[in-house]
C-alpha cells in the first residue's frame, strides 16, 4: 500500500463544476503539498499546508491531521485547470508522492 | 527572472553511454533534488544535495550519480549501470531542507533508450 492515496485517479468534468481531489496518507508528516503538472511535464508548487485550510483564487486546500487526510477543491473549474494534481507529504528527509490525479475540464 | 533550468528537453542514450543532465538554479537555493518519474508512478527521489560538495543517495540512486561543484549546478549522469533509464527527469530545489520547504522545479528532461 502506497503511504500517499490519491483519489480519484481521473477525473472529467464540464466548465464551472466544483471539483475536489482527495489525499490520504498513513505517516506522520510534517507537511502537505499540492502539485500542478502540465501536459508539458513542468510542476508548480500549489500549496504547502500544515494544518486548517489555504485559498488561493478559485483554488482551496485543507488538511485535518487527526484524520490524515487533504482535499484540494477547485471552484468554477475553466479548462485552463486540465493537468495533473499531484499531493505529497514531507516526511523527514524527503517528499513522498502520491501517483496523481488526472484532470480535464471541457468547455 | 529566477527560476530553475534544465536541458536537454529530450535526451537519446545508447546502449552503454553515459549521459548527463543539467541542472541550473538562480535562485540561491541551497538544496537541490532529482526525482524520476515513471507513468503511473509518483515521483522517486534519485539524489539530493543539502550543501556544495555534499549529496546523499535517495531511494533509486543506483546507476545513477551526481555533483555539486557549485551552488547554483546540480548535474545528473545516468550511467551505463543503469539498465531502465527511460523515464521523466524532473530536478528542484529549496531554500533548505527545513521542515515542510516548498520546492521549485524544472521543466524536466525526457530521456529515450536508443
Amino acid at each position: 500500500k502506497n503511504e500517499v492515496e490519491q483519489s480519484p485517479q481521473n477525473l472529467t468534468a464540464q466548465e464551472g463544476e466544483f471539483i475536489t481531489i482527495n489525499c490520504s496518507y498513513s505517516v506522520g508528516i510534517s507537511a502537505l503539498h499540492w502539485l500542478q503538472q502540465h501536459p508539458g511535464g513542468g510542476i508548480v508548487s500549489l500549496f504547502m499546508l500544515s494544518s486548517g485550510k489555504k485559498k488561493h483564487g478559485r483554488l482551496i486546500a485543507t488538511i485535518n491531521i487527526q484524520e490524515k487526510h487533504s482535499s484540494l477543491h477547485i471552484t468554477a473549474s475553466h479548462p485552463r485547470d486540465s493537468a495533473v494534481y499531484i499531493c505529497a507529504v514531507t516526511r523527514l528527509p524527503k517528499l513522498i508522492f502520491g501517483t496523481g490525479t488526472r484532470l480535464q475540464v471541457f468547455p | 527572472d529566477g527560476g530553475i533550468t534544465q536541458s536537454p528537453k529530450y535526451l537519446f542514450r545508447k546502449e552503454g553511454q553515459n549521459v548527463t543532465l543539467s541542472c541550473e538554479q538562480n535562485l540561491n537555493h541551497d538544496a537541490m533534488y532529482w526525482y524520476r518519474q515513471d507513468p503511473g508512478q509518483g515521483l522517486r527521489l534519485i539524489y539530493y544535495s543539502q550543501i556544495v560538495n555534499d549529496f546523499q543517495k535517495g531511494d533509486i540512486a543506483e546507476g545513477y550519480s551526481v555533483s555539486r561543484e557549485k551552488k547554483e549546478s546540480f548535474p545528473l549522469t545516468v550511467t551505463s549501470a543503469q539498465k531502465n533509464p527511460t523515464a521523466f527527469y524532473l530536478c528542484a530545489s529549496s531554500f533548505s531542507r527545513g521542515t515542510g520547504e516548498t520546492q521549485y522545479f524544472g521543466p524536466g528532461t525526457r530521456l529515450l533508450v536508443l
